[in-house]
């Protein structure tokens, strides 16, 4: 298995639902991490997992949530978005063996925040 | 901080060459990733340098000078599903972990 999975594919929310995003791989990877997509845009790191702790954030807003309930899991929880948030949001995870350097992306889901 | 620059599009022929440079400033540099991505999908990986000189991967090849700040990904005998954006992105060491971040991304169009 050299995949990782991300659900749901397509989600659309008000700016006061609350939300999870989900990612999961079974690749033994020990770092997971999510980027957040804007169109034409590069994918920009938003947080950083090594060994189900969190160990970059870079400077996310708090109405973006994530967890790491296992080596496989990785969520990321959302609540009261604004319509800004709205972006395709990319898991990817990397092993160690190489200094976790080579990430391998998820499909990704899009965001939508009305 | 760090600075990573690539053109924002290039166009080319079906069967020709395409040469996609990369520039970078930044410190704590831990190797060059390409990444190809097309539309609405995730990135894929490509490549990885982090010695310098050529690595060749069938029809890609990708180039690294850390002297230069500099790298390209060449895409030969081009075939229209090539039409993607080509990302160009550095690992940094931080104290935390490895941080990868993008260039902006080359959107190749192949044309018949």
């Amino acid at each position: 298995d050299t995949e990782v999975t991300q659900t749901p594919k397509h989600l659309v929310m008000g700016m006061t639902n609350k939300k999870s995003l989900k990612c999961e791989q079974h690749m033994g990877h020990r770092a997971m991490y999510w980027y957040k997509q804007k169109a034409k845009k590069p994918p920009e790191l938003m947080f950083v997992y090594s060994y189900e702790k969190l160990s970059i954030n870079e400077s996310v807003p708090s109405r973006f949530s994530p967890e790491c309930p296992n080596s496989s899991l990785l969520n990321l929880h959302l609540h009261a978005l604004q319509p800004e948030d709205s972006a395709l949001y990319l898991c990817a995870s990397s092993a160690q063996r190489d200094g976790g350097k080579t990430q391998y992306f998820g499909p990704g889901t899009r965001l939508l925040v009305l | 901080g760090q600075n990573i620059d690539q053109p924002t599009e290039m166009t080319a022929t079906e069967g020709a060459i395409v040469q996609i440079n990369c520039t970078y400033q930044t410190s704590g540099f831990n190797g060059l990733f390409w990444y190809q991505q097309h539309a609405g999908e995730a990135p894929t990986f490509l490549s990885y340098n982090v010695l310098d000189g050529l690595e060749e991967k069938g029809r890609f090849s990708s180039f690294l000078s850390r002297s230069k700040g500099y790298s390209y990904l060449l895409l030969k005998e081009l075939q229209m599903k090539d039409s993607a954006s080509y990302l160009c992105a550095v690992v940094m060491i931080k104290a935390a972990g490895n941080k990868l971040t993008f260039g902006g991304g080359t959107r190749v169009l192949v044309k018949p």
